[in-house]
């Protein structure tokens, strides 16, 4: 079974700081991939940025990047030069390949952080 | 023209009524997801289909009853629904079940049951 964790219920940051967002994750999966998404007032889920268990660099998207780290199993976001649009709910989820199974192309999510960005 | 659309995107029903959640999506992709995202709760998986095959039913009870008539359309109908499954229904999509590529949202269902 596979368990995503956001210990971070609420974040608060300052316009044009950087902020983390933790998330850790257990698996038994040898392969996999860790997903971040963010959810504005609106409800809709946006992709931001993607790591896979074997990518041996951290990902980065524009003012996303992942702070990766497989041993911990830990993948947290980082958004640099914060900005007010940054308001919003942010997941991380994670999908395992598992050869034969049925866990193909399931996301599971974390409970979530909400993220402030103050002018 | 947006990716994935669905409607309604509010819906207040009654626990006798039948009604039904439309997801439709322009993106030409082969996997369709429903999701259920409770208030303080992770986004829990419903069902999942693959070229039209349901492939996945995440223990969901009968009053949920999905629908793939094309790759392009994806229904969850609804009876007899009680008040803890107001929440907000997400639909999404991926371009082949199994990869690693991200999963694109629809702006989700608002529903309350009363």
């Amino acid at each position: 079974a596979q368990k995503i964790t956001q210990t971070q219920p609420g974040m608060f940051v300052q316009e044009k700081e950087a902020v983390t967002l933790d998330c850790t994750y257990d698996t038994s999966d040898q392969s996999y991939g860790l997903f971040w998404y963010k959810q504005p007032s609106s409800g809709e889920m946006i992709f931001l940025i993607y790591q896979g268990s074997y990518d041996e660099q951290n990902a980065t998207e524009g003012r996303y990047s992942l702070n990766f780290q497989k041993a911990r199993k830990s993948t947290n976001l980082v958004i640099s030069a914060s900005q007010l649009g940054d308001s919003a709910m942010y997941f991380c989820a994670m999908c395992s390949f598992v050869a034969g199974g049925t866990s193909y192309g399931k996301l599971t999510f974390g409970q979530g952080t909400i993220l402030t960005v103050h002018p | 023209e947006t990716g994935v659309t669905q409607t309604p995107r509010h819906l207040v029903m009654g626990m006798t009524n039948k009604k039904s959640l439309k997801c439709e999506q322009h993106l030409g992709h082969n996997a369709m997801y429903w999701y259920k995202q409770s208030a303080k709760k992770p986004l829990e998986l419903m069902f999942v289909y693959n070229f039209k095959e349901q492939t996945e039913n995440n223990s969901v009870p009968s009053r949920f009853s999905p629908e793939c008539p094309n790759s392009s359309h994806l229904f969850l109908h609804l009876h007899t629904l009680q008040p803890e499954d107001s929440a907000l229904y997400l639909c999404a999509t991926t371009t082949e079940q199994g990869r690693f590529n991200e999963q694109f949202f629809g702006p989700g269902t608002r529903l309350t049951v009363l």
